[in-house]
């Protein structure tokens, strides 16, 4: 089955700075990768996702990037608020083989946006 | 309704007890979805349905484990024998035609 591995686990930055969290997945018939943003007590919250028949999406502050090839896909944040301080989890699914858009996720980011 | 509504919100249960966890899904969505959530952990599948057809139930941990969902309606997540390895947020998500999942808040259970 599909194995996402996301790194760092932890992430600490100044407000302003930009973030970037960085994943990666087995299986090659994946071909769609959201972002969820999880705060404490609530459950996630779809923030961003990217197809694979696309190579960057970009939403205001935020941006995933992915590259097929090498079977990752990143998140940047860029001009962090401490509002975006939460945790951060990338997945993947794909849409064949009955698979039906079933998620598996990565361990997730704990980010800190230091004021 | 307008989102993902999971009760309880909180369950505290003895261990070899029985507990029942409810997921009520945003209105017309046909795929419903069941993680579990241990501290500091990743979200771990668990059981999928999707309108009528025999769920995927590939994720669920033991037998102990079971879940219902009529048509497109309200699930239950049933978790007999309750053990203390069971403690943990179990989350639901639903959805519509659209890829992304919305996900409830989640039901955090404790066994002791």
């Amino acid at each position: 089955g599909e194995n996402v591995e996301q790194h760092p686990s932890t992430l600490s930055v100044q407000e302003g700075d930009s973030a970037v969290i960085k994943c990666t997945y087995s299986d090659s018939a994946s071909n769609y990768f959201p972002w969820y943003k999880q705060e404490l007590g609530k459950g996630p919250q779809l923030i961003i996702d990217i197809r694979s028949n696309v190579g960057e999406k970009k939403d205001q502050r935020i941006a995933v990037t992915l590259n097929k090839t090498a079977k990752h896909f990143s998140l940047h944040i860029t001009e962090t608020q401490p509002e975006d301080s939460a945790v951060y989890f990338c997945a993947a699914s794909k849409s064949s083989g009955g698979s039906n858009y079933k998620l598996t996720f990565g361990k997730g980011t704990l980010l800190t946006v230091n004021p | 309704g307008a989102g993902v509504s999971q009760s309880p919100s909180n369950k505290v249960t003895e261990k070899g007890k029985d507990v029942e966890l409810r997921c009520d899904p945003i209105s017309g969505h046909t795929a419903l979805y069941w993680y579990r959530q241990r501290l500091g952990q990743g979200l771990e599948f668990l059981i999928y349905f999707q309108g009528n057809s025999a769920p995927d139930k590939s994720g669920l941990p033991s037998d102990r484990f079971s879940a219902e969902r009529t048509g497109e309606s309200v699930s239950t997540l049933t978790i007999q024998r309750t053990q203390q390895e069971d403690s943990a947020v179990y989350l639901c998500a639903s959805r519509g035609r659209a890829y992304g999942y919305t996900f409830g808040s989640g039901t955090r259970l404790t066994v002791v």
